[in-house]
């Protein structure tokens, strides 16, 4: 079946703009995951969405960044007014439960000018 | 910090040779996963071991997990120049957030 896609795939941004990434999970999976990859780093929490709660939203690193999912499927991460520190690859990850091995789509590759 | 730190940060070996990565966490753990990755982008799922487990295999991957020494390893046998790629243990703490959180990684380079 389809994986977990996401787009764009590659994202270049002027320093101060709005950006939307989008992550399709896998069908029927509850569990929605956000990461952020530098480069050379290994992955950063970001926020987790689980059904209907409320999402742990304990790893964005300040209140420019922000997430919803919306139906309990589609997810949107927003990174308002951004700044050349937020340039990473951007991974989101579903699973179909939590504490279940999570599938991650291909990342989309964000450049802030 | 880190939850998951592996070890060697990079490794090159010939190909046919085995190739072992160590993890060491620092809290309990629900669960410990393996992932790979290349070419910097996305991760595929590898293998996942529960703490009330010691080791598993998956093909030519061998996982072992100790719980006492919060370490894991994986060992790759009979390595193949398609298994070049970045390397990463990832853990959920038990009974918190199931977030993973990731180690650095190892780099992995097998040489024809």
């Amino acid at each position: 079946g389809a994986g977990v896609s996401q787009s764009p795939s590659n994202k270049v941004t002027e320093k101060g703009k709005d950006v939307e990434l989008r992550c399709d999970p896998i069908s029927g999976h509850t569990a929605l995951y956000w990461y952020r990859q530098s480069l050379g780093q290994g992955l950063e929490f970001l926020i987790y969405f689980q059904g209907n709660s409320a999402p742990d939203k304990s790893g964005l690193p300040s209140d420019r960044f922000s997430a919803e999912r919306t139906g309990g499927s589609v997810s949107t991460l927003t990174i308002q007014r951004t700044q050349q520190e937020d340039s990473a690859v951007y991974l989101c990850a579903s699973s179909l439960e939590a504490e279940y091995e999570q599938y991650f789509g291909p990342g989309t590759r964000l450049t802030v000018t | 910090s880190q939850q998951g730190e592996e070890d060697p940060q990079a490794l090159s070996i010939q190909e046919g040779e085995n190739a072992t990565m160590n993890c060491s966490y620092k809290t309990s753990i629900n669960n410990l996963q393996w992932y790979r990755q290349n070419s910097g982008r996305g991760l595929v799922h590898l293998i996942l071991i529960r703490s009330n487990e010691r080791e598993k295999h998956s093909g030519r991957l061998r996982v072992t997990l100790d719980t006492s020494k919060k370490s894991s390893s994986l060992l790759i046998t009979a390595s193949r120049a398609a298994d070049t790629a970045s390397y990463f243990c990832a853990t959920d703490a038990f009974q918190g957030a199931q977030k993973l959180v990731f180690g650095q990684g190892t780099r992995l380079t097998i040489n024809p």
